[in-house]
């Protein structure tokens, strides 16, 4: 069965810092590839999406995204964070893509950006 | 606002209650999703439903029972549940067509707790 790793449970960073969040994931085939964020009090929102073509996915507020297949990975980054950036970042993968969007999460990456 | 719509948002329910939780999507999806989302653990998926068809049941209990009288309706079910079954519900909603997906969009789920 497919499994996702992210790497860091919590992260905390000052506003102005680079931001990167790992995230691996056990499968060989063809996957699609996300990022959803939720911030408190809210419902998961995606932040970004990989299905095919250009490994490099740029999402909403800057984020972006790069899968590497070789490594099986498609880590999270941002140039620059800011306060309002906090929140918990999910990671996931459908590994049957075109049967629907049958979601494997990582734990999530608690994100606390200080002033 | 989601586009998908989760009632009631705060539940408690005795091990002998039998209740429900609902969900309803206006996004003009065919495809719809429960997840279970319990503390410190990834958001496991429970049930796929592709157009009102139940497609997937991964191995839960049978004291959670969906139902999908249309695509725009799911709910869940719940009967003489135990306390390890406290968790966060969400739904989901997607579109596959031609046998692609789109993300899916979750509601702001059911908090849950069995007392």
């Amino acid at each position: 069965a497919q499994s996702v790793s992210q790497h860091n449970h919590h992260v905390i960073l000052s506003e102005a810092a680079s931001l990167e969040l790992g995230c691996n994931y056990s499968y060989g085939g063809t996957v699609n590839l996300f990022w959803y964020v939720q911030y408190p009090g809210q419902h998961l929102q995606l932040l970004l999406k990989y299905f095919s073509g250009d490994p490099l996915v740029k999402g909403i507020k800057g984020f972006e995204a790069e899968f590497i297949k070789s490594k099986f990975s498609f880590n999270l980054r941002k140039p620059s964070v800011q306060w309002s950036d906090t929140a918990e970042y999910f990671c996931a993968v459908n590994a049957r893509p075109g049967g629907g969007n049958k979601l494997t999460f990582g734990t999530g990456t608690q994100l606390k950006v200080e002033l | 606002e989601t586009g998908v719509t989760q009632t009631p948002r705060h539940l408690v329910m005795g091990m002998t209650n039998k209740k429900s939780l609902k969900c309803e999507q206006h996004l003009g999806h065919n495809a719809m999703y429960w997840y279970k989302q319990s503390a410190k653990k990834p958001l496991e998926l429970m049930f796929v439903y592709s157009l009102e068809e139940r497609v997937e049941n991964n191995s839960v209990p049978s004291r959670f029972s969906p139902e999908c009288p249309n695509s725009s309706h799911l709910f869940l079910h719940l009967h003489t549940l135990q306390p390890e079954d406290s968790a966060l519900y969400l739904c989901a909603s997607s579109q596959v067509k031609f046998g692609r997906d789109t993300e899916a969009f979750f509601g702001q789920g059911t908090r849950l707790t069995v007392v």
